[in-house]
């Protein structure tokens, strides 16, 4: 079982759609969660952060965390061409916390 | 304020040369990460430093790979000799404490081609 799954994609979703990423996680010990986008050929940049159960909302963008069921979900409202992206999650190892495991990535196409 | 800096942003050598891969971190910030992403493998680190010493290095590959960080605002990832399998985009990252945790700034990578 690999530590952070993504659904490696491509997921398709129409413009002003919602587009929702999904990421489970094996670590329960796991405390801090982020999202973070990677245009093509670029660095990944950091987009949410959640660290308790629940939503946190920034924007179009929500993350869901569900520590119960470890997984973390990201959903992007109103979506837009220039959401199309890969969508990175990480997840800090609890034994060093500055240490984080990424998933694979979602890659996601929004469809104008 | 600027971000997270590397040199070079390309690198073409051949196999058996060194290669020396450049970061400035962000000002203030006291923890720096070198990754490595591939295809195959996808984002994976490789080693970490707080406060300029290392606290993590096994991700390091193999004893060809080597980083040193002798102050806070700079950092080398060395491949001594390079072979095409080290072929892979090259991120460093910065953080700082907020909200009980910290939060990982990338720089824009460098891409090395070994041949």
């Amino acid at each position: 079982q690999k530590e952070v799954e993504q659904n490696s994609g491509p997921l398709s979703v129409p413009e002003g759609a919602i587009a929702s990423l999904n990421c489970t996680y094996s670590d329960r010990g796991s405390q801090s969660f982020f999202w973070y986008r990677q245009y093509s050929g670029k660095s990944p940049e950091l987009i949410m952060s959640i660290y308790s159960n629940g939503d946190k909302e920034d924007g179009r963008f929500t993350a869901q965390l569900n520590k119960a069921s470890q997984y973390v979900s990201l959903l992007i409202r109103d979506s837009q061409p220039s959401d199309s992206a890969t969508y990175l999650c990480a997840v800090n190892r609890p034994q060093g916390a500055q240490k984080l495991v990424f998933g694979q990535g979602t890659r996601l196409t929004i469809n104008p | 304020d600027a971000g997270v800096i590397q040199s070079p942003r390309h690198e073409v050598t051949e196999m058996g040369q060194e290669v020396t891969l450049r970061c400035k971190p962000i000002s203030g910030h006291d923890y720096l990460f070198w990754y490595r992403q591939t295809m195959m493998r996808g984002l994976e680190l490789l080693i970490y430093f707080n406060n300029n010493v290392p606290i993590d290095d096994s991700g390091m590959p193999e004893d060809r790979f080597s980083a040193k960080m002798p102050n806070a605002s700079f950092s080398t990832l060395k491949i001594q000799p390079s072979e095409p399998r080290d072929s892979a985009v090259y991120f460093c990252a910065s953080s700082f404490y907020r909200d009980s945790t910290y939060e990982q700034y990338f720089g824009p990578g460098t891409r090395l081609t070994v041949t």
